[in-house]
This record gives structure tokens, C-alpha cells and sequence, in this order.
């Protein structure tokens, strides 16, 4: 069984500012990935980032990097040079053996001028 | 095609009445993933498909809920009967294959479903 937890409901920043979203999660899979997707008010889900749970290296994709502890449990996403248009919703997500995503509540970033 | 692609956009419907809401994956894509997303709410699953089987559906919530798919492309949902707990945002999801190292789930849109 896998569980992700989200608590922060709501975050704001300001353009050009960084902001961290939190996530931690439990999973019974010796072999997984997390990601992190955002949700536009256009309902799309879109890819941010992924990371797979046997490398070490914190993966990154442009301003978005995330930081991940096995140990802890969890895996944060920070953005950089915020912008407008990363106004969104961001879930995080574990993978099971399937590829079954298992989605956090999210946290609802708005971007200010 | 393209993208995942979803049908219809937004349902609107009275109560006790049967829907379908249709999922066309990325051509190529042998999972398939359903997912339903209340107001305000994360992303539930629904079921899953490998190919034309569903070796997951735990995530059905009543027998009113049922999916099938084709051809190992086209997906529906079938909503029987349906209530007003039913009115959510239904997404579709392909992947290249099932397995955590293949598994980049593309969604589509969604479906609206809203049941008066």
C-alpha cells in the first residue's frame, strides 16, 4: 500500500522568488519513482519531474529541482525564478509496481506580479 | 493521436440516469488509467488496463461504476444509475507499458461529469 501526504493546502510567491512544496510518503515497494505533476486551471495534468527511488541524485528540470530523502521518506520540489504561468495545482506521487500513480491532496501555488 | 484525448468535455446529467465517458490513448500505449478527481481533491484511482484486461479495478467505488477497453485502445467508463456523489472530473491516463521503469503517465483533459 502507498500513501503520499501533502500538507500544505496553499503557497504563494512572488515572480521571480523560489518557493518549496512539501511531500513525504510510505510505500511497501522496494522499487519505485515519485513525481511531481501540475494542474493549470486548463484540468491538464502535466509531467514536472520524476525521480527514481534508487538513484541518489536529486533529479532537475530546468527552475524545478526536487530534493529527495529515502530515508526520511521525502521528497520535496523547489521552484526557482517563480513565473505567472507556474500558477497551478502540484501533486505529488509514488508509483507501485504497476505503475499505479498514488496522489497526494496537492498544494495550490499562486504566483504573484 | 497526439495526446490522450476525452469525451464528451463536460456531462451534464439528472439523477438515475447511465453515462459513458470515453478515453482515446496515445496510439501505441498498452496502459491505461482511470482516475476521478472530486472538488477540491487529489486524484483517486479508478482501474487500470493492461492491453485489454484490467488487472487492477480495486479502485471501483459501487458495481454502478464499469470500464471496458477495445482493441487495446479505446477505453469507457460506464457510470449506471448515477447519484450526485458521482459529479467529479474523470481522468484518463496512457503509458508506454505497465512497469515502474516505463510508467510516464500522459493525461487527457478529463470529463466533467455533473449529476443534478
Amino acid at each position: 500500500a502507498q500513501t503520499v501526504t501533502q500538507s500544505q493546502p496553499e503557497m504563494s510567491v512572488q515572480e521571480a522568488e523560489t518557493v518549496t512544496l512539501s511531500c513525504t510518503y510510505d510505500t511497501s515497494e522496494n522499487n519505485y519513482y515519485l513525481f511531481w505533476y501540475k494542474q493549470p486551471p486548463s484540468r491538464q495534468m502535466i509531467l514536472v519531474i520524476r525521480q527514481e527511488a534508487y538513484k541518489q541524485q536529486n533529479a532537475t528540470e530546468n527552475r524545478f529541482s526536487v530534493n529527495f530523502q529515502k530515508a526520511a521518506k521525502s521528497f520535496s520540489l523547489k521552484i526557482s525564478d517563480s513565473q505567472l504561468g507556474d500558477t497551478a495545482m502540484y501533486f505529488c506521487a509514488s508509483s507501485d509496481s504497476w505503475g499505479k500513480l498514488q496522489f497526494g491532496a496537492g498544494t495550490q501555488v499562486v504566483v504573484t506580479p | 493521436g497526439a495526446g490522450v484525448s476525452q469525451s464528451p468535455s463536460n456531462k451534464v446529467t439528472e439523477k438515475g440516469k447511465d453515462v459513458e465517458l470515453r478515453c482515446d490513448p496515445i496510439s501505441g500505449h498498452t496502459a491505461l488509467y482511470w482516475y476521478r478527481q472530486s472538488l477540491g481533491q487529489g486524484l483517486e484511482f479508478l482501474i487500470y488496463f493492461q492491453g485489454n484486461s484490467a488487472p487492477d479495478k480495486s479502485g471501483l467505488p459501487s458495481d454502478r461504476f464499469s470500464a471496458e477497453r477495445t482493441g487495446g485502445s479505446v477505453s469507457t467508463l460506464t457510470i449506471q444509475r448515477t447519484q450526485q456523489e458521482d459529479s467529479a472530473v474523470y481522468l484518463c491516463a496512457s503509458s508506454l507499458a505497465s512497469g515502474v521503469g516505463a510508467n510516464v503517465l500522459t493525461f487527457g483533459a478529463g470529463s466533467r461529469l455533473t449529476v443534478l
